[in-house]
């Protein structure tokens, strides 16, 4: 993989469901793994930072893991709320800072 | 508010023009980034300075200059821009290359 790729690219739940994406990136000269939050109108707000293998981290409703060996991170949103709605963004940190697509969540009422 | 903030958040130049982009931040932070976002495409890494040296440029055509006269303050000069470079510019300030970013709320640039 050279680029950093997000799977679903939008992606549609009811309130209350849980939900989880992928990043893929390479892993190659991997340094670090980056999640962030863009809702609408708003600036990117960063969710967790993860370097090592096997790192999980949680904020909340929100946790995330990652393999470097592989090269992915899932983003798990457990009982989704509409507040949720946003684009989700992952940036892989190696030779350079890549920033994946995005998923696109919406959080239906 | 994430402590860092750009001016103007909307401006629309024509092709002839020459404006500046200007970004602040007051984090303490190290580490100033420029990036673009065009419609439908993922966010792209324009610039890097760290301790005021720039340190990555991607392939940035000349006609965007960036400037960093001290760890606060990055600037991004714009001339005879396409209509094609019309998108959001975002900057973006860490403590230091690597870590955590926080994003200024954006420009959004329309070249006529």
């Amino acid at each position: 993989i050279l680029n950093v790729e997000q799977s679903p690219q939008s992606l549609h739940v009811q309130e209350g469901d849980s939900t989880n994406f992928t990043c893929s990136f390479p892993s190659s000269n991997f340094y670090a793994l980056h999640w962030y939050r863009w809702e609408t109108a708003k600036s990117p707000e960063a969710l967790f930072v993860m370097t090592l293998n096997g790192d999980e981290k949680k904020k909340g409703r929100i946790s995330a893991t990652l393999n470097t060996k592989e090269g992915y991170s899932y983003l798990y949103i457990k009982g989704s709320q509409p507040e949720d709605s946003a684009t989700y963004l992952c940036a892989s940190r190696g030779q350079n800072f890549v920033f994946g697509p995005g998923t696109r969540l919406s959080v239906l009422p | 508010e994430t402590g860092v903030t750009q001016t103007p958040r909307h401006l629309v130049m024509g092709m002839t023009n020459k404006k500046s982009l200007k970004c602040e931040q007051h984090l303490g932070h190290n580490a100033m980034y420029w990036y673009k976002q065009s419609a439908k495409k993922p966010l792209e890494l324009m610039f890097v300075y760290n301790f005021k040296e720039q340190t990555e440029n991607n392939s940035v055509p000349s006609r965007f200059s960036p400037e960093c006269p001290n760890s606060s303050h990055l600037f991004l000069h714009l001339h005879t821009l396409q209509p094609e470079d019309s998108a959001l510019y975002l900057c973006a300030s860490s403590q230091a290359v690597g870590e955590t970013q926080y994003f200024g709320p954006g420009t959004r640039l329309l070249v006529l």
